[in-house]
């Protein structure tokens, strides 16, 4: 069936540092939705890429959907302590399929 | 103003027994989707709700499982002869006409014993 899988499963970084997370799906996609979760809380919608190769940015995120349609980034500049979480990707066919996630920490 | 609620907020049940988990989307909310979603995992699509009817329900991962949305605003999400194996976070979240972005709750604890 369908899998969305994402790199790294963790992350560490320095407060400062970027930070970057990977999604890849099996099947070709419609769109592709990023969401932040933190700890204890439940997802937030970020953001929705549908067109191929498409670039979006919110201030310091910028989100990538590849020209396959297939796979997708979420690149940070300059991490702080508030992007602290846990970030999944969720490729749409007919129906959302969520990434494994990839869980982010910032040190001080 | 409101976002979506679940209830209850945390559920402790013993193996065999019925659940019932609420959902209340935000008004005017057209969509309705069902998660689930276990320690260190993204959420597992369950269902998919438009309005009244199950739109997609391939996710439920057995009979055992049902939902149902009468009036195309409040879910209610059954699991019957609930196992062990059930006990995840349960989220629910819903999506205004025209959209995609999806608006979660903060979902429903069950542990099932």
């Amino acid at each position: 069936g369908q899998q969305v899988m994402q790199i790294p499963q963790y992350q560490h970084v320095q407060e400062g540092e970027d930070f970057t997370t990977y999604c890849n799906s099996s099947t070709t996609l419609s769109n592709i939705q990023w969401y932040k979760q933190r700890p204890g809380g439940h997802p937030v919608f970020l953001i929705q890429l549908v067109k191929s190769g498409e670039v979006k940015k919110q201030k310091r995120l910028t989100f990538q959907f590849g020209e396959a349609k297939k796979n997708s980034s979420l690149h940070i500049t300059a991490t702080q302590t508030t992007d602290v979480g846990t970030y999944f990707c969720a490729g749409q066919t007919y129906k959302y399929i969520f990434g494994t996630g990839t869980r982010l920490k910032v040190l001080a | 103003g409101a976002g979506v609620s679940q209830t209850p907020s945390n559920k402790v049940t013993e193996k065999g027994k019925y659940v019932e988990l609420r959902c209340d989307p935000i008004s005017g909310h057209t969509a309705l989707y069902w998660y689930r979603q276990s320690l260190g995992q993204g959420p597992e699509f369950l269902i998919y709700f438009q309005g009244t009817g199950a739109a997609d329900d391939s996710g439920l991962p057995n009979d055992r499982f049902f939902a149902v949305r009468p009036e195309g605003s409040v879910s209610t999400l059954k699991i019957q002869r609930t196992e062990r194996g059930d006990s995840a976070v349960y989220l629910c979240a819903s999506s205004p006409p025209g959209s995609y972005e999806q608006y979660f709750g903060p979902g429903t604890r069950l542990t099932v014993t």
